[in-house]
Order: structure tokens, then sequence, then C-alpha cells
């Protein structure tokens, strides 16, 4: 059980184009998602917190308007980089929380993200 | 601040044991978990403290002391496999987690 499923696995776009990136819950209820980026030989940094049916809470630093975080389901949720530039390359890892179980974050696979 | 120390990088030979230190300031503590991260492959899960003393799971330990802010991987029997970045993560009051810059293992025949 508690498995996260991120699709695609790994996207190749252009420069300005927006990458659209999905997070869901297969076999549970995650109330809350959270959405990582990691580069290369670093650590994971959290985007955001992201709660179903409300505003994302977005860290220090991460741009709202570029980095659009939409919980509408309590298996899904999307994050789309829009306007993608090169040093938006990066691995995005989203991951859940489900309710009953206040520690445990479950991660998806990840998503490779290379803007050319 | 919060902070979470471990270090960058160990290696250890097939065969041995190898023990992953990792030291935490964060405001308030609601447990701590150990992850394993292959290259351009996302975090899985390894083990879970959130008292005091030892947890062994197979070829993995994880030991916790609250009041010194301190715990400890250990994998024993190492294998080849074993070659991975080892990330240390601490829930805080907020039910946030609060992540190591993670512990690259290599492995050595």
């Amino acid at each position: 059980g508690a498995v996260v499923s991120q699709h695609p696995s790994w996207v190749i776009c252009k420069s300005g184009t927006s990458v659209k990136i999905e997070c869901r819950s297969l076999d549970f209820q995650a109330t809350t998602m959270f959405w990582y980026r990691q580069f290369p030989k670093q650590s994971l940094m959290l985007m955001a917190t992201s709660n179903e049916g409300s505003k994302a809470t977005y860290e220090q630093g991460v741009e709202k308007d570029k980095f659009l975080i939409n919980h509408a389901s309590l298996t899904l949720s999307t994050l789309t980089v829009t306007s993608a530039h090169p040093e938006d390359s990066s691995f995005y890892i989203c991951s859940a929380r489900i309710e009953a179980d206040y520690n445990e974050q479950f991660f998806g696979p990840g998503t490779r993200l290379t803007v050319l | 601040g919060q902070n979470i120390d471990q270090p960058t990088e160990m290696t250890a030979t097939e065969g041995a044991i190898v023990q992953i230190n990792c030291t935490y300031q964060t405001s308030g503590f609601n447990g701590l978990f150990w992850y394993q991260q292959h290259a351009g492959e996302a975090p899985t899960f390894l083990s879970y403290n959130v008292l005091d003393g030892l947890e062994e799971k197979g070829r993995f330990s994880s030991f916790l002391s609250r009041s010194k802010g301190y715990s400890y991987l250990l994998l024993k029997e190492l294998q080849m496999k074993d070659s991975a970045s080892y990330l240390c993560a601490v829930t805080d009051s907020n039910y946030q987690l609060i992540w190591g810059a993670g512990t690259k293992l290599i492995i050595k025949p």
C-alpha cells in the first residue's frame, strides 16, 4: 500500500513552454502533498506544501506564479512549471502524507525535467 | 534556525559495517527518518525513530537519542547495491520534514 505515482517520469521541452507534472496517491487519500526539487548532488529542497482544496504554501524563494500547484482532489496534485527556462531543469519529486499517519511521507518516483 | 548535519561522503568495504551519523537542531521533534536514495531515483523509506533506542530491520539499524539530538544508521554486511545517498530527515513541531544534505556512501569491493 501507500503508492504514489508521478507522470511523466521525464520530459524535455523548449524554453518558454509550460510543463505539467501530475502526482497521484494510488491507494490512499492524501490531504497533504509536497513538491520537492533536487539539483544534481544536492539534497531535496521543499518547494511547496499542498493541501486539498486550498492554496499551496510556498517556501521562501519559490515563485508562486512560476510554479503553479493545484490540489483539486484527495488523490491528485499537479505542478505546472510556467515559461520554463534551462535553469528550471531539475528532478521534481512529490510526496504524499496519509491523514491518519501524520508523520510519514510516501514519495513518487520523480520527474526529470530538461529545458532546452 | 533548523539544522541537520550528516557527513557528506563515506567509503566502506563490501561485507563490512558502516555507521552514518546525523545530528539535528529543530523546533520541536516528532520523529526522525532515514531514507535511501540511488542516483536519479526518488528516496525510499528505510526507518523511523520517535523514541530513544535502537530499531533493527534486517541489515539496517537506526538509533536515536533525543536528549543529544543524535541518530545513526548502521548498515551491516555491506553489499555493492548499498552504494547510495542516505538522507536523515526530522519532523518538527509543525510536522514539516527537515532534510539533511545526505551522505553519499561508496562501497568498494
